[in-house]
């Protein structure tokens, strides 16, 4: 069974477009992240929730705009999509609030392209 | 510069051989987190160490944590073509493990 899950794999779609990528968590854990990275394979992070309510929001533009529905859920909304935009989404979840011995588990990737 | 180096950027070796991977915080560590990544997938927890000193194992991967020096070393022995991937050390900073700051990746190539 796996564990974090993202739909799609892959996204690519035009320039001005709005899309969604979802995550979901079957482990049971009270956070979840949502992590970006560039062609470079640098990864960083974008936004984290815990129970469903934000705890992290690093320097994203408002174009991005996360949604957890319930706290096995965090979906990423990318309103008017541009170049810059595309990139390896990761989603990560984690057991609990972010404790010193807290490991996050990561999804297999949503790859955006943007033409 | 970055938070996190990591070194090497990328290592070639023949398989059966040694090799080691670094990664440096600029901060202070209160965590650090090793993952492979492979390509196309997602990351795979490999371990994590917390406290000075501390070494772990897991089959034949060893990571190590220096506290004062801030710094955490992967060594893999009798490499397999299996181990090839993209290593990735993410730190927490802030002792709370909830944002990991992670470095540029190590690229391993094992060749027969």
């Amino acid at each position: 069974d796996t564990a974090v899950s993202q739909t799609p794999k892959y996204l690519v779609t035009q320039m001005g477009n709005d899309k969604s990528i979802k995550c979901e968590q079957n482990l049971g854990h009270d956070t979840m992240y949502w992590y970006k990275q560039d062609s470079k394979k640098f990864l960083k992070i974008m936004f984290s929730y815990n129970n469903k309510e934000l705890i992290i929001n690093e320097t994203v533009p408002n174009r991005f705009s996360p949604k957890s529905p319930d706290k096995a859920h965090l979906n990423l909304h990318i309103n008017s999509l541009e170049l810059g935009d595309s990139a390896v989404y990761f989603c990560a979840s984690s057991p609990g609030e972010g404790g010193g011995t807290d490991t996050q588990y990561f999804g297999p990737g949503t790859r955006l392209t943007v033409l | 510069s970055q938070e996190l180096e990591q070194s090497p950027q990328s290592l070639i070796v023949q398989e059966g051989k040694n090799l080691t991977i670094n990664c440096t915080s600029s901060k202070t560590l209160y965590g650090l987190y090793w993952y492979k990544q492979k390509y196309g997938e997602g990351l795979i927890f490999l371990m994590m160490l917390q406290k000075g000193g501390e070494e772990k194992s897991h089959e034949k991967i060893t990571a190590k944590l220096d506290e004062k020096k801030q710094q955490s070393s992967l060594h893999i022995t009798a490499s397999q073509p299996s181990h090839a991937g993209i290593y990735l050390c993410g730190a927490d900073n802030t002792g709370t493990a909830s944002k990991l700051t992670f470095g540029t990746g190590t690229r391993l190539q094992v060749t027969l």
